[in-house]
């Protein structure tokens, strides 16, 4: 099974900083990596695909990068909308499809 | 509008069974992998189960393999969720999920709750 790690578990941050989140995987993915969003008591949302395609609709200040291993979501100047949690996925390789553990941004 | 629609969650003891369904509208089922992720109280998401968009394939997660059955009725646009043996360990939001073939996992029900409790 391919392991994803996350990091951070947790970031404080204000509006307007620069936030990076990583994500590791235990072996080469190429770029079938993709991240989410989860506001609390809501479902994920799709921000990017294939490593770094934006979704259609996610602001421009949502970018991500990477391949094989070692992968990055960046928010280049954080929204107040933007506190949640970040997952990564991988779909390289099924079955399992794998999740990071989460990366919970909180407003400093 | 392109939605999934998730129903059938409830409380249940342990042991018992219970079936979930998601509707999908306004797109192919048959184009989609079609997936179940579930995330327990103050949790992260977990993969439970898929169905191949040619109806080839069903795989499973080792926690529920053998109690969960995932199946699809493309007359009626529904993926189900059979979930037998139910343990605590199963209690958790349960989200439908459409995975759009190397673009993501891009459109998620609403999700419904299973709560597993004597």
């Amino acid at each position: 099974d391919i392991q994803m790690t996350q990091s951070p578990s947790s970031l404080s941050a204000s509006v307007g900083d620069r936030v990076t989140i990583r994500c590791r995987a235990s072996q080469d993915i190429n770029t079938y990596l993709n991240w989410y969003q989860q506001k609390p008591g809501k479902a994920p949302k799709l921000l990017v695909y294939a490593a770094s395609a934006l979704q259609s609709g996610v602001p421009s200040r949502f970018s991500g990068s990477g391949s094989g291993t070692d992968f990055i979501l960046t928010i280049s100047s954080l929204q107040p909308e933007d506190f949640a949690t970040y997952y990564c996925q991988q779909s390289y390789s099924i079955p399992p499809l794998t999740f990071g553990g989460g990366t919970k941004v909180e407003i400093k | 509008q392109v939605q999934l629609v998730d129903s059938g969650g409830g409380v249940v003891q342990p042991g018992r069974s219970l079936r979930l369904s998601c509707t999908a509208s306004d797109f192919t089922f048959s184009d989609y992998n079609m997936h179940w992720v579930r995330q327990a109280p103050g949790k992260g998401l977990e993969w439970v189960a898929v169905f191949w968009s040619d109806g080839s394939k069903q795989y499973y997660a080792d926690s529920v393999k053998g109690r969960f059955t995932i199946s699809r009725d493309i007359s009626k646009n529904t993926l189900n969720l059979q979930m037998n043996s139910l343990g605590v360990e199963d209690t958790a939001v349960y989200y439908c999920v459409r995975d759009d073939l190397g673009y993501g996992m891009d459109v998620w029900g609403q999700g419904t709750t299973v709560t597993v409790s004597s």
